[in-house]
């Protein structure tokens, strides 16, 4: 079947350090995947897509990797800050650039000061 | 640039009841996108409109849940009659052709 999945834990980490998120899907050959940020009461926020042909990207201290033989998408947040605490939830379109995303269930990030 | 707009931002219904949701999306983006979000969970697509037209509703219960786009601009979502697990956070989203999606606050929904 088709699944995509997040860490279902909170990760929790102390300021300064790197966050690593995790994003694993199975039964989807995706052409791009994108990370999402969610704050309680808010919709979510686009953060960062990357391509099936890219590697690696980098926006300010984001950086997102895309490994389509592992199924796996890496999201990591240097540097962070206790405003970085959220939900950051990865989606990818299955059917190749009509919009329609399919949202995994969403990791929950705390930095502590 | 004003964001995706929706009301009312919270509903407290009885189940059988009915509720209706209501999204105007930013300035000239033709796609519209109603979502489900149920807490724990990731945004699930019901159905997406491109300008007053259905893409994809292939994940609406259409039993009891419809939507329209009048107009290719505003757009309602209804829930008739409300069961329990109905209960969720609903999202609309909206973009350009093949674009970001930006999504609204939201409408938390409790059905008791």
């Amino acid at each position: 079947s088709q699944k995509i999945e997040q860490n279902s834990e909170a990760l929790n980490i102390q300021e300064g350090k790197t966050a690593t998120l995790t994003c694993n899907y199975t039964n989807y050959s995706p052409a791009y995947l994108q990370w999402y940020r969610q704050d309680p009461g808010r919709g979510p926020v686009f953060l960062l897509l990357i391509r099936e042909n890219e590697k690696e990207k980098r926006k300010e201290r984001l950086k997102v990797t895309f490994d389509t033989t592992l199924k796996q998408s890496l999201f990591h947040i240097t540097a962070s800050q206790p405003a970085d605490s959220a939900t950051y939830l990865c989606a990818l379109d299955p059917t190749s650039n009509t919009g329609k995303l399919i949202f995994g269930q969403g990791t929950t990030l705390q930095v502590k000061p | 640039e004003a964001g995706v707009a929706q009301s009312p931002r919270y509903k407290i219904i009885e189940k059988r009841q009915s509720v209706a949701f209501w999204c105007n999306p930013i300035s000239g983006h033709a796609t519209l996108y109603w979502y489900q979000q149920i807490l724990g969970q990731g945004p699930k697509l019901l159905i997406q409109f491109q300008n007053n037209g259905v893409v994809d509703d292939s994940q609406l219960p259409k039993d009891r849940f419809s939507a329209e786009r009048l107009k290719g601009v505003d757009s309602t979502l209804k829930i008739q009659p409300a069961k329990l697990e109905d209960s969720a956070v609903y999202l609309c989203a909206s973009s350009r052709l093949g674009d970001t999606q930006y999504f609204g606050p939201g409408t938390r929904l409790t059905v008791l």
